[in-house]
């Protein structure tokens, strides 16, 4: 079964410190994307990152095909970044899989 | 663009009822994918269309679950005999032509009583 692995399940920062989030993958792909979603709201897509290094704003996402895996860095974590980061992987089926995601908590 | 548009946003049915959710994909958008999210599974993968054609429905429960797309204007998910674990939020993303980005509807909240 294709699985994608999130960790950590739950993270709780101070604001204005950095968070790493990590995901990794059953399988070899090149097509990943990290989601971001606020409680009760809608997935928002973040980045879609097949391999190496992106950036959007505050968020730098690497991932690394050959170790089946990828992470999200938020740097100058704010209380509105909170909420839960989502992984996903889209397999050569076209059926993106996600992971159960990293529910971000910034306190002031 | 509104972006993906769910409806109802909420819907409460008994036990052995049928539920019907629809879901307006993105204009110009090619696919069309529902998802069902709950607390303890996350995100579901159940079925999804492209160019209106169904492509994969490995996620679907086969008895109760049927999923159409009539038109390129819109899909529905159709839920025969509802079940208290059919309980969930149902989430519709369209993904554009050549493109590995989905775009999400708000879902829609289904209670089963």
């Amino acid at each position: 079964e294709q699985q994608v692995q999130q960790s950590p399940a739950s993270l709780v920062l101070q604001e204005a410190e950095n968070a790493e989030l990590q995901c990794s993958f059953s399988i070899f792909t090149n097509q990943v994307q990290w989601f971001y979603q606020r409680p009760g709201g809608r997935l928002v897509s973040l980045l879609y990152n097949p391999s190496g290094t992106k950036q959007s704003g505050r968020l730098t996402s690497t991932t690394v095909i050959k170790e089946r895996r990828s992470s999200l860095h938020i740097s100058s974590s704010q209380i509105t970044d909170s909420g839960t980061y989502l992984c996903a992987m889209e397999p050569n089926t076209n059926k993106v899989v996600f992971g159960t995601g990293t529910r971000l908590q910034v306190l002031p | 663009n509104a972006g993906v548009i769910q409806t109802p946003r909420h819907k409460v049915t008994g036990k052995g009822q049928e539920a019907t959710l629809w879901c307006e994909p993105i204009s110009g958008h090619s696919a069309v994918f529902w998802y069902r999210q709950t607390i303890v599974q996350g995100l579901e993968f159940l079925t999804y269309f492209r160019n209106q054609a169904p492509i994969d429905d490995s996620g679907m429960p086969k008895e109760r679950f049927s999923a159409q797309m009539p038109n390129q204007s819109h899909s529905t998910l159709k839920i025969q005999s509802t079940q208290p674990q059919d309980s969930a939020v149902y989430l519709c993303a369209s993904s554009p032509p050549s493109q590995n980005t989905l775009y999400f509807g708000a879902g829609t909240r289904l209670s089963v009583l």
